[in-house]
């Protein structure tokens, strides 16, 4: 089955920097990759995905870009604010059944 | 519109007790999937649903059991409860296989002793 590894497993930024989380996968066939962000003690929500026929897409501070090639897609995030923190999931998805594979998490921190 | 339900919040098993985790959703979706979100291990699939009376195995499928009479309801059930399984548990639906936003229930977070 598909695998994905996701790095780093925390991050701490200054308010106003970006932030960036990288993710690989190894099934091929995978050809939709979703981001979701998790608050403390919440239910993860869909902040952005991509499709394997785009390379980026972009949501007001929030993009993400995905290499085919190299098997890898990431978020970016720009002028973070404090509202950011959170755990933040990159996934993905073959399409086949209902299966997706999530990565381990990032726990970003933005520092005041 | 009250999204995807569970029940219950919070649940405290021994060794050996089964029990039975809720989930309904109300947006009449086809797909509904169950997840177990343990520390540093990201969410993981167990079971999920492509519509009524069907199910299929994910990553993490034993010790559980799934079943799809309707639309709106999912149930998991934990046959024989171990401490390998104290996590928490997220249901979630969505209304296009394999791509499109799922919609997570609020979790209910299990401890078995």
């Amino acid at each position: 089955g598909e695998n994905v590894e996701q790095h780093p497993s925390t991050l701490s930024v200054q308010e106003g920097d970006s932030a960036v989380i990288k993710c690989t996968y190894s099934d091929s066939a995978s050809n939709y990759f979703p981001w979701y962000k998790q608050e403390l003690g919440k239910r993860p929500q869909l902040i952005i995905d991509i499709r394997s026929n785009v390379g980026e897409k972009k949501d007001q501070r929030i993009a993400v870009t995905l290499n085919k090639t190299a098997k890898h897609f990431s978020l970016h995030i720009t002028e973070t604010q404090p509202e950011d923190s959170a755990v933040y999931f990159c996934a993905a998805s073959t399409g086949a059944g209902n299966q997706f594979y999530f990565g381990t998490g990032t726990s970003l921190t933005v520092i005041p | 519109n009250a999204g995807v339900t569970q029940t219950p919040k919070f649940q405290v098993l021994k060794t050996g007790q089964s029990m039975t985790l809720q989930c309904a959703q109300d947006m009449n979706h086809e797909y509904m999937s169950w997840y177990r979100q343990d520390p540093g291990m990201g969410l993981r699939l167990i079971h999920y649903s492509v519509g009524a009376g069907i199910t299929d195995q994910g990553e993490v499928p034993n010790g559980y059991n799934v079943s799809r009479s309707t639309t709106e309801d999912f149930p998991l059930r934990l046959l024989s409860a171990a401490p390998s399984q104290t996590s928490v548990y997220f249901c979630a639906s969505s209304d296009l296989a394999g791509e499109g936003e799922q919609y997570f229930g609020p979790g209910t977070r299990l401890t078995v002793t």
